[in-house]
């Protein structure tokens, strides 16, 4: 089947440590998105990647790292200079950036800083 | 730059009532615009799209919403909901140039029975 996989699912860190979040998707698309969602905020753009070796920062991107050596991959490293990690964390894919006709999601990955 | 402003956060309504939520964008160039819905500690999902032609847009379990450039809107209805229909809803925007999608900060639908 066709789609985006995020993993883990759940995952927890502790103070001052790094973590990457997964994201993997099988579709053939150029365009990959790193979003945060909060409770009443919406979906926030983190990064975002048109083509791979390349990525652009979104809205939110301190504390944050991206990179895109595959087009099927574009892992998320939260940092220790992210102040609130924690949130869940949503991956998606379109063809490109510039035919945006629609965006595909993964599951999510809930990060909780204990 | 884009925005987009869902103006209700939650919307109760009883079982079988009619809703609409409630969708502004800020821009007045042509846009794509699209209605996604999540359940809970799931993905986004696509829930209907407008790109052109008709302006008005349906989904296969019975929403719809319509395009109204002039009021720069694109309001979510559904004439009869069901409990299953309980999840929260996103109204997104691209400008058909080369920008990710924005979202708004979602409404919440809760049907009660």
């Amino acid at each position: 089947d066709g789609g985006i996989t995020q993993s883990p699912k759940y995952l927890f860190r502790k103070e001052g440590q790094n973590v990457t979040l997964s994201c993997e998707q099988n579709l053939n698309h150029d365009a990959m998105y790193w979003y945060r969602q909060d409770p009443g905020q919406g979906l926030r753009l983190i990064y975002y990647s048109q083509i791979v070796n390349d990525f652009q920062k979104g809205d939110i991107a301190e504390g944050y790292s991206v990179s895109r050596e595959k087009k099927e991959s574009f892992p998320l490293t939260v940092t220790s200079a992210q102040k609130n990690p924690t949130a869940f964390y949503l991956c998606a894919s379109s063809i490109s950036t510039g035919m945006n006709t629609e965006a595909f999601f993964g599951q999510g990955t809930r990060l909780t800083v204990v | 730059a884009q925005s987009v402003t869902q103006l209700d956060s939650q919307v109760p309504v009883f079982e079988e009532a009619p809703v609409e939520l409630r969708c502004n964008y800020s821009s007045s160039v042509s846009v794509y615009l699209f209605w996604y819905v999540q359940y809970p500690n799931q993905g986004l999902q696509l829930l209907l799209k407008y790109l052109s032609g008709s302006t008005l847009v349906e989904s296969i379990n019975g929403f719809e919403a319509e395009f109204n450039k002039s009021q720069t809107s694109f309001h979510l209805r559904k004439p009869s909901v069901h409990i299953s229909d309980t999840a929260e809803y996103f109204c997104a925007v691209s400008d058909r140039g080369n920008t990710p999608l924005v979202f708004g900060k979602g409404t919440r639908l809760s049907v009660i029975a």
